[in-house]
């Protein structure tokens, strides 16, 4: 499968842990973005890399909240001290600069419930 | 107001239906326009990318980008249980393309068979 991979698909931890996720992009891809999804909303930017460096973050993004693309390939998204109302699906999409075309593709989703 | 809006429905129509989905928006600055398709639990599909006016057809599929309302649309011709999903509009700005993408909310499509 040459797509947009993300792990783990389900996570379920207790107010104040820590969680991380990853996803790795298609394998050309030099741009990774994160977005958050709560039920009945369209994705929200939350985080964008242009190979290993971080170019724009949303405000959506807490202190809580980190984010790296070490050596431009894979990514990891961190909560510190998560909070009920981190509770969300986190997509991240992918993409590659051609002409004026910049069209994102999406994993799957990691479907965070913090308890 | 929001950047996009889009009715969230739930629309539901019988096999076979012409299907229009729609969205607002009230950034002029955005220029390329997307439709993606997501079922329950999934991540989002690209259906449909078209940069600044006019139509684009693929398929069954064909979208509409009317910069001048800014109104963008999705057409579903023939529609089949299969495509009984959430449509997400999505938009862009900046001729560079590499901003970060700004969705509506979706629209809850059912196709009865």
């Amino acid at each position: 499968d040459t797509g947009v991979s993300q792990n783990p698909r389900h996570k379920i931890t207790k107010r104040g842990q820590n969680v991380t996720f990853r996803c790795d992009p298609i394998s050309e891809h030099n741009r990774l973005y994160w977005y958050r999804q709560t039920l009945g909303q369209g994705p929200e930017f939350l985080t964008y890399f242009q190979n290993e460096a971080q170019l724009e973050k949303s405000r959506l993004l807490s202190d809580r909240f980190s984010a790296e693309r070490p050596k431009g390939s894979f990514s990891t998204l961190e909560i510190q001290r998560t909070e009920q109302g981190d509770s969300a699906m986190y997509l991240c999409a992918s993409s590659s600069r051609q002409g004026n075309t910049d069209t994102q593709y999406f994993g799957p989703g990691t479907r965070l419930t913090v308890l | 107001q929001k950047e996009v809006e889009q009715d969230p429905g739930p629309l539901s129509v019988p096999e076979g239906a012409i299907v229009s989905l729609n969205c607002t928006y009230s950034n002029s600055a955005f220029q390329y326009f997307m439709w993606y398709r997501q079922y329950s639990r999934k991540g989002p599909e690209l259906l449909m990318y078209t940069y600044s006016s006019g139509n684009k057809e693929d398929g069954r599929f064909t979208a509409q980008v009317d910069k001048s309302s800014k109104y963008i649309s999705l057409f579903i011709r023939d529609s089949q249980p299969s495509d009984s999903a959430t449509y997400l509009c999505a938009m862009s700005g900046e001729g560079s393309g590499n901003t970060p993408l700004v969705f509506g909310k979706g629209t809850r499509l059912s196709v009865i068979a």
